[in-house]
């Protein structure tokens, strides 16, 4: 069965501070990735999303990037933490069938920047 | 441009009662409807979803859903509510033009009364 994991849980950091989270996927090949931010318990707002290995796509622009080194491997980063940058990340996986497919999120990073 | 409102923030139940949860959507081609739930501090849980076929989608945890094409609506409803279904809502669609992006309503928290 497919799992995704996601790294750290819980992130406390300073402003100006580098950012790097990871998500990554098991069981599954060639996955639809994505990154979504949830702010204040609420709606979700993507952030980016990748159909392979370094293809990736911008939703919101930002001071965060994203990469995808492997096929099941995706980073959320960022070179300078803003307080707006608080909030819950979640990753996502589905697989490539035209849209209907269902999206299975990880277990989130609430990030705290002070 | 697609869309989906949910037009109630919090939806409030009595334990043993029906309960639903709107949502009503907008895109330009055909929809693909989900539900997903989330409790507190986790990821997002898949309910169930509508792609084609019978109006009347069947999900997880006695939940279902009801397609209604002319009032462009997909409202989650579930027969006897329990204690535990309380948590958030979202209802999400994507259209069958062939782009990867899911639009997320605002979530709707729904509270079951013991």
């Amino acid at each position: 069965s497919q799992t995704i994991h996601q790294w750290p849980a819980t992130l406390v950091q300073p402003v100006g501070s580098p950012l790097s989270l990871e998500c990554t996927v098991e069981g599954t090949s060639n996955p639809n990735l994505y990154w979504y931010r949830q702010a204040a318990g609420r709606g979700l707002q993507l952030l980016f999303y990748s159909v392979g290995i370094g293809q990736i796509s911008s939703e919101v622009p930002q001071n965060l990037s994203a990469s995808r080194p492997q096929d099941r491997q995706f980073i959320l980063s960022s070179k300078k933490l803003l307080l707006s940058d608080s909030g819950f990340y979640l990753c996502a996986w589905s697989s490539l069938a035209g849209g209907q497919e269902t999206q299975y999120f990880g277990p989130g990073t609430r990030l705290l920047v002070l | 441009a697609q869309s989906v409102a949910q037009p109630e923030d919090q939806v409030n139940v009595a334990e043993g009662n029906p309960l639903t949860v709107k949502c009503t959507y907008s895109v330009s081609g055909n929809p693909y409807l989900f539900w997903y739930v989330q409790y507190p501090n986790r990821g997002l849980q898949f309910l169930l979803k509508y792609i084609t076929g019978d109006n009347l989608v069947k999900g997880s945890y006695g939940f279902e859903a009801e397609f209604n094409k002319s009032q462009t609506s997909f409202h989650l409803k579930k027969p006897s509510a329990l204690v535990s279904d309380s948590a958030l809502y979202f209802c999400a669609v994507r259209d069958d033009t062939g782009g990867f992006k899911t639009i997320f309503g605002a979530g709707t928290r729904l509270f079951v009364k013991a």
